[in-house]
């Protein structure tokens, strides 16, 4: 299995603009969690889903922040508008319900400017 | 809410043992522990569940005692590999799968 995969690896962008970052997680997992990484806070959960549906969001930092889950292998993380403040490296990991381990993606590492 | 890990970092030199702590100020139901090298995204190593037991991964066994809400990893015999940052994920509501995850120990082992 190829993991968890992210796409962009590496996104620099200026302030006011829309990101959007895409997580296709491992095939037959049922749980999708997104988790932004700092310095500062360490690795905070965003949101996570069960078979597609948001089950927790309480971790998105305002309301600039979306996600989405449309079906079983993907799921996208849209911040807009963008902010200096969201600079981080944003992780995708998907598990099996069952099972419970994660798997982290190799993460997208953000720059606002 | 956050886990607390301590130490904070710790150096080793090959060979030597480690143990890293990971206290929570809620009642805990399960706990992960990872793995981050730099630059890499956090490898699981083991979870503990509440009730069970001690649970090893290679040279590298885990400890949880829900009466102190604490969980600890132990390195031993540590190899060059073990260099990284690991973090405990505690689950605060069962079944949930809502993992919060601690302040993290960076460990440095020297040939």
């Amino acid at each position: 299995d190829a993991g968890v995969i992210q796409s962009p690896r590496h996104e620099v962008t200026e302030m006011g603009q829309e990101v959007t970052l895409r997580c296709k997680p491992i095939s037959g997992h049922n749980s999708l969690f997104w988790y932004r990484q700092t310095m500062m806070r360490g690795l905070e959960l965003l949101i996570y889903f069960n078979n597609n549906v948001p089950i927790d969001d309480s971790g998105m930092p305002e309301d600039r922040f979306s996600a989405k889950m449309p079906n079983a292998s993907f799921s996208t993380l849209k911040i807009q508008p963008s902010e200096p403040r969201d600079s981080a490296v944003y992780f995708c990991a998907s598990s099996d319900l069952h099972i419970d381990t994660q798997y982290f993606g190799p993460g997208t590492r953000l720059t606002v400017l | 809410q956050q886990p607390v890990q301590s130490p904070q970092a710790v150096i080793l030199r090959e060979g030597e043992d480690a143990v890293i702590n990971c206290s929570s100020s809620k009642a805990l139901y399960s706990v992960h522990w990872y793995r981050q090298k730099h630059g890499e995204a956090p490898v699981f190593l083991m979870i503990l569940l509440k009730g069970g037991e001690q649970m090893r991964h290679e040279k590298i066994s885990a400890s949880f005692n829900e009466k102190k809400q604490q969980s600890s990893l132990y390195l031993t015999a540590s190899q060059l590999s073990y260099s990284g940052t690991y973090f405990c994920g505690t689950e605060i509501i069962p079944g949930t799968y809502k993992y919060i995850f601690g302040t993290g120990t960076r460990l440095k082992v020297l040939a």
